[in-house]
Formats: C-alpha cells, structure tokens, sequence
C-alpha cells in the first residue's frame, strides 16, 4: 500500500517570488509519481509524473519535480510564480503493478500575492 | 482529441435516495477510474473498470457500484446516500489497464441534504 504525505496544506507567496512545494510518499513497492493542479470548481490537470529514468521532471507551466528515492520525496518547484498559477495541487502515487489507483495527498493551496 | 466529460455537472438529493453518475472517457481509453473528493480533501480512489470488468475497488461500501459499457463510457451508481456522500466525484481514463496516467473530468458535484 501506498501513502502521501503533503508537508504544507497552505503556501502563500509573493508574485515572481519562487516555491517549493512538498511530497513526501511511503511505499513497500515501486512507484510513479505525480503532481496534479486543481482550479476552483474544476477537475484535476497533470502538470507533470516521474516513471523511470531521469530524476528532474519539467511539466507544464514552469513546474519541474525532482524525484528523491532515499528520501522518498517529490518536490514541486517554480522559480517564479505568478497570480494564475495560484490553485490546489495534490501529490499523487501508483505502485507499478495492478490496478493504476491513485493516492493522493491532501492538497496544498498555493496562494499568490500580487 | 475529445477529453473525459462528466454528466451532470452539479445534484441535489436527500438522504436515503439514489443517484447515478456519468463519465465518457478519453478518445481511445478503454480505462475508467472514480474518486471521491470531499471538501478540503484530496481525492479518494473508488473502484477502476476496464473493458466493463471492474478492476479494483477502494474502500467503500457495496452501496456504491458501477458499470461500464462496450463504448468505454461509465457509470457511478451510490445507493441510500448518506450525507457524508456529499463531495466532488471525479473520474479519470487512462489507455489500458497498467497504463500510470490518467486523465481527470471536471466531476460531479453531489450533494446530500
């Protein structure tokens, strides 16, 4: 089984400022990991999902992640924000065998400060 | 490309009675997912079907069950709902049973008075 652990459940920051936002999961098996956006009242966009190989994942918008194995970590980074990028985002794993459920986080709410 | 809609966008029921959920997946996706996303939470995996067997199944009660069709579309039915069944239902497709990415709808959001 799998669990996801967001470490901050609100972020504000100051536009053009930069942010972290961070995941840490625990797994016994293999994992993907992802990072999924949430608008107010709308469904949830991928930004961006580590599978295998490189360990720094660029997605959309100017997100990248940098998938950590030792410290079982997926952190979310923008090195600087803007008023629309301010929504939920939710940190999400599969393990790589059977059905592809999702486990999310709880979500953090990054809020963007002109 | 046409992505995974969901019907309706918005319900209103009372407690005890039913409801039914629809989700057209992806072009192309043969994978349907649900979750349940409840106020300020993240969301929670249902059951997933794949080529109209289901496929896995969260933690929740039997009263909530599902169906998909030969076309990939599916359906959500929640039996005597309960006001803890209020939130947001979301449903996914993905393009094959082991595939990692799915692809979310804009949900359903239910609730229960």
């Amino acid at each position: 089984a799998q669990s996801v652990t967001q470490l901050d459940s609100q972020v504000p920051v100051f536009e053009e400022a930069p942010v972290e936002l961070r995941c840490n999961y625990s797994s016994s098996v293999s994992v993907y990991l992802f990072w999924y956006v949430q608008y107010p009242n709308q469904g949830l966009q991928l930004l961006l999902k580590y599978l295998s190989g490189s360990t720094l994942v660029k997605g959309i918008n100017g997100f990248e992640a940098e998938f950590n194995k030792s410290q079982t970590s997926f952190h979310l980074r923008k090195p600087s924000v803007h008023i629309s990028d301010t929504a939920e985002y939710f940190c999400a794993v599969t393990g790589l065998r059977g059905a592809q459920k999702l486990v999310f986080g709880q979500g953090t709410r990054l809020t963007i400060n002109p | 490309e046409t992505g995974v809609t969901q019907s309706p966008t918005h319900l209103i029921k009372t407690r005890g009675q039913q409801v039914t959920l629809r989700c057209s997946s992806q072009s192309g996706h043969n994978t349907v997912s649900w979750y349940q996303q409840a106020l300020g939470q993240g969301p929670q995996f249902i059951f997933q079907y794949y080529r109209e067997e289901e496929n896995g199944r969260g933690n929740f009660p039997p009263r909530f069950s599902g169906l998909q069709f030969p076309n990939y579309s599916s359906e959500l039915n929640v039996n005597a709902l309960e006001l803890d069944d209020s939130a947001l239902y979301l449903c996914a497709s993905s393009l094959g049973q082991l595939q990692e990415t799915q692809y979310f709808g804009p949900g359903t959001r239910l609730l229960v008075l």
